[in-house]
């Protein structure tokens, strides 16, 4: 069965920093690109980051970009997504979401780990 | 960026009754690089169709997706009580890919 589990979820401050992961099971995972989907509070799904299964390429978010920093081990079939310099607008359920190829459509999603940044 | 729009924002009917989604480009999606996802409180979002009109496997053929260019629509024949969730639209023609904003399907 294909899964993946989010964990690494929580809440933390402005201007702090979070460390989310993805364990997938059920595929290859190495083949796959994999990427992050948010869902804010009230709003849509937004495509946050992604890295290619091949060579390791990453893409951002004009919103991220800078300030998240997505890695993937294949070893560990784990996926993270390292969040710095966090924002209340960076408050959201986040989902790790596979696709065949980036810039594809997600064919494997997880439950999601939700990110609250209050003070 | 390609930016989606879904109508309508919310959808009252009741199970039996046809529903028909309605997610418009505001440019042209060429090779129907667009996917449609069923998503459930506190569930993953499930992917339903992909390139325009194909359904993802294990997805019931009440499910199906049409449209072209800037027009697309996903049809649900015959609710079933499962089918109240929100829906959303997504392109991957060109990055970033791009989500709607969803429509939500409630109970009448």
């Amino acid at each position: 069965e294909v899964q993946l589990l989010e964990s690494g979820g929580g809440l933390v401050q402005p201007g702090g920093s979070l460390r989310l992961s993805c364990v997938a099971s059920g595929f290859t995972f190495r083949n796959y690109a994999m990427n992050w989907v948010r869902r804010a509070p009230g709003k849509g799904l937004e495509w946050v980051s992604g890295i290619s299964g091949s060579d390791g390429s990453t893409y951002y978010a004009d919103s991220v970009r800078g300030r998240f920093t997505i890695s993937r081990d294949n070893s560990k079939n784990t996926l993270y997504l390292q969040m710095n310099s966090l924002r209340a607008d960076d408050t959201a359920v986040y989902y790790c979401a596979g696709s065949g190829w980036l810039l594809y459509y997600f064919d494997t999603w997880g439950q999601g780990t939700l990110v609250t940044v209050s003070s | 960026e390609i930016v989606l729009t879904q109508s309508p924002g919310t959808l009252s009917l009741s199970p039996g009754e046809r529903a028909t989604l309605s997610c418009r480009a505001s440019q042209s999606v060429s090779g129907s690089y667009l996917a449609w996802y069923q998503h459930k409180p506190g569930q993953a979002p499930r992917l339903l169709i992909y390139d325009a009109a194909f359904r993802a496997t294990g997805v019931p053929d009440r499910f199906s997706g049409i449209g072209s260019g800037t027009d697309f629509t996903l049809t649900i024949s015959r609710l079933e009580p499962e089918d109240f969730a929100v829906y959303y639209c997504q392109q991957y023609e060109s990055s970033p890919g791009t989500f709607g904003q969803g429509t939500k399907l409630e109970i009448k």
